[in-house]
């Protein structure tokens, strides 16, 4: 039974278009992440919700808009793709002194 | 200059070798620090935590904190194929609300039998 599940794996798309990426959590933890990870491997947070409340936003472009609609549920929505957004974008929620349990990535290729 | 520094590898070692893999960080506030193991296309998982300087003691892995030096250090002993793997340093400052990491930059080994 998957912990932390991600919807898409994979995503290639074009340069321009909007998407979506669905993330979801049966761990009942209160607090989600998104992550960003680059071709060197380098894992940097960008936001944090709380019970639906964003509570960290890392200076992310505003092309990037996270969306709790439950506290199992964090979405995130991409506006006008660009090349540099190429990565693995990783889901997390938080567990027991601060465990981080990581979905499987979802990989986006912009072209 | 980065909050926390990783070598980052490539790392190639025959299998039985010890591994050691280090952080450094500038940030006196991180006091807690964790080590998560990245397989190919998978995520991040939770390898050791730790948030006292000395040593913790796992199984053949063995995570090192001084925090007089702003270093840490994972060992890995008699290594095997299947810990070929991305291995991220990641730490916690005691103040940090809904448990904020920051994260090196991995290092990236491989065993070879």
């Amino acid at each position: 039974d998957t912990a932390v599940s991600q919807t898409p794996k994979y995503l290639v798309t074009q340069m321009g278009n909007d998407k979506s990426i669905k993330c979801e959590q049966n761990l009942g933890h209160d607090t989600m992440y998104w992550y960003k990870q680059d071709s060197k491997k380098f894992l940097k947070i960008m936001f944090s919700y709380n019970n639906k409340e964003l509570i960290i936003n890392e200076t992310v472009p505003n092309r990037f808009s996270p969306k709790s609609p439950d506290k199992a549920h964090l979405n995130l929505h991409i506006n006008s793709l660009e090349l540099g957004d190429s990565a693995v974008y990783f889901c997390a929620s938080r567990g027991d002194i601060d465990t981080q349990y990581f979905g499987p990535g979802t990989r986006l290729t912009v072209l | 200059q980065k909050e926390v520094e990783q070598d980052p590898g490539p790392l190639s070692v025959p299998e039985g070798a010890i591994v050691s893999l280090n952080c450094t960080y500038s940030n006196s506030a991180f006091q807690y620090f964790m080590w998560y193991r990245q397989y190919s296309r998978k995520g991040p998982e939770l390898l050791m935590y730790t948030y006292s300087s000395g040593n913790k003691e796992d199984g053949r892995f063995t995570a090192q904190v001084d925090k007089s030096s702003k270093y840490i250090s994972l060992f890995i002993r008699d290594s095997q194929p299947s810990d070929s793997a991305t291995y991220l340093c990641a730490m916690k400052s005691s103040g940090t609300s809904y448990g904020k990491l920051t994260f090196g930059q991995g290092t990236i080994l491989t065993v070879h039998p």
